[in-house]
């Protein structure tokens, strides 16, 4: 069974760094695309990055390039979003979610992990 | 990288159809056929209800079914059921390698 876990949310304050995590089982990890997804409680879905499965490709939202950056360690079947000079309008459920083989949609998701910045 | 346009909310009765419309531009939806529809419960993580425009992943009922339309993509739930209420996302590829969703839409069931 595919399965995803985030962790590593926290409240810190603007201008702040964070990394979060996503530990990945029950599937060849380093075959699949890993993206990253926020919601802002109460609000919509927001595409953010995403990473190939062997390291060579990564994308970014236009909200979020210069200040985040996806990594991820194919050894450990983790992916990392390393969050850099946080805004207020950085708060949110950040997601990860596995892109289908060799398709254009995301297929199984985590549950989430909240990260509010707030001075 | 606009959201895509998606209604605030669709409302039906029970056994009714309803559809939501998701519109973007040449650059997402009318780019391509990746376009896909995620339902939304409170407190729940997204789950994939279509993709490719009008593909259904298995375990998904056949009461739901997509289609598009130059720039605008369309989800519809026939026979509408009280656990189809949720809210439903929209997200295109685009020419940039990158996604959008769309603003979400919040369906009621009467």
């Amino acid at each position: 069974e595919v399965h995803l876990v985030e962790s590593g949310g926290d409240l810190l304050q603007p201008g702040g760094s964070l990394r979060l995590s996503c530990g990945a089982s029950g599937f060849t990890f380093s075959s699949y695309w890993v993206h990253w997804v926020r919601q802002t409680p109460g609000k919509g879905l927001v595409w953010v990055a995403r990473i190939k499965g062997d390291e060579r490709s990564m994308n970014y939202a236009d909200s979020v390039k210069g200040r985040f950056t996806v990594s991820r360690d194919n050894a450990k079947n983790t992916v990392y979003l390393q969050m850099n000079s946080l805004r207020d309008e950085d708060t949110a459920v950040y997601y990860c979610a596995r892109g289908a083989y060799h398709l254009y949609y995301l297929d199984n998701w985590g549950q989430g992990t909240l990260v509010t910045v707030s001075s | 990288q606009s959201a895509l346009t998606q209604p605030a909310s669709v409302s039906g009765s029970p056994g009714q159809s309803i559809t939501i419309s998701c519109t973007g531009t040449s650059s997402d939806v009318g780019a391509y056929n990746y376009v896909s529809w995620y339902q939304q419960h409170p407190g729940k993580a997204p789950k994939v209800m279509i993709y490719d425009v009008s593909n259904r992943p298995s375990g998904v009922s056949n009461r739901f079914s997509g289609s598009k339309s130059g720039n605008t993509a369309s989800l519809t739930i026939s026979g509408l059921q009280a656990e189809d209420e949720a809210d439903y996302y929209c997200i295109s590829y685009t020419t940039s390698s990158t996604y959008v969703f769309g603003t979400g839409t919040k369906v009621t069931v009467l």
